[in-house]
């Protein structure tokens, strides 16, 4: 199976700062990559799929980049609205695997 | 309006089985890869597999194949997890999937299974 490790896992950030989180395969996932926001209580919702594409109707602060075995999500201009956990998703190869998950809350 | 609402969840006894249903609606059923995705109380997302449009591939995380089936009705359109043996490490709110290139675009509200005697 192909591992993710994503880091941070929790992260701090006050309102209007860029923030970034990581993933790192375990091999070169050829942009096999999806990035979820979850919000406490709610089911995640897809924020970027292949690795740089935003996901219908999400806001254009988020972006994805990245290749082969390292992807970045990047926050700019934090919104209250982004407290959430964030997850990325390979989907290159199966079994599919997700990242143990990063915590964003407001400083 | 996409919409995927799972049903068929609760409370159930170590070792025995449980089905649940996903009814999805407001987009053509047929034409999508679907799957299931779990997440335990306070942890992260766990993929349990997906099945293609016509029933006849059907991927699995290894650990869960034994236990696990999934499955689907197009004239229904709805998909179904299977689950059989369950343990305690089976307690999750699962959630109904529908793939779109891999990712997930469209998420179920998730139903809850609690594994307890």
């Amino acid at each position: 199976d192909i591992q993710m490790t994503q880091s941070p896992a929790s992260l701090s950030a006050s309102l209007g700062e860029t923030v970034t989180i990581e993933c790192r395969a375990s091999e070169d996932i050829y942009n096999g990559l999806a990035w979820y926001q979850q919000k406490p209580g709610k089911s995640p919702q897809l924020l970027i799929y292949n690795a740089n594409s935003l996901h219908t109707g999400v806001p254009s602060r988020f972006s994805g980049s990245g290749s082969g075995t390292q992807y970045s999500l990047k926050i700019n201009s934090l919104q209250s609205e982004d407290v959430a956990s964030y997850f990325c998703q390979q989907y290159y190869d199966y079994p599919y695997t997700f990242g143990a998950g990063t915590k964003l809350e407001l400083k | 309006e996409v919409k995927l609402v799972e049903s068929g969840g609760g409370l159930v006894q170590p070792g025995r089985s449980l089905k649940l249903s996903c009814a999805a609606s407001g987009f053509n059923f047929n034409d999508y890869w679907m799957g299931w995705v779990r997440q335990a109380p306070g942890k992260g997302l766990e993929w349990i597999g997906e099945i293609n449009k016509d029933s006849s591939t059907i991927n699995y995380t290894p650990s869960l194949k034994d236990k696990f089936t999934i499955s689907r009705d197009n004239a229904q359109n709805t998909l179904y997890l299977q689950m059989s043996k369950l343990g305690s490490e089976d307690t999750a709110i699962y959630y109904c999937a529908r793939d779109h290139l891999g990712a997930v675009d469209y998420w179920g509200q998730g139903v809850m299974v609690t594994v307890s005697s």
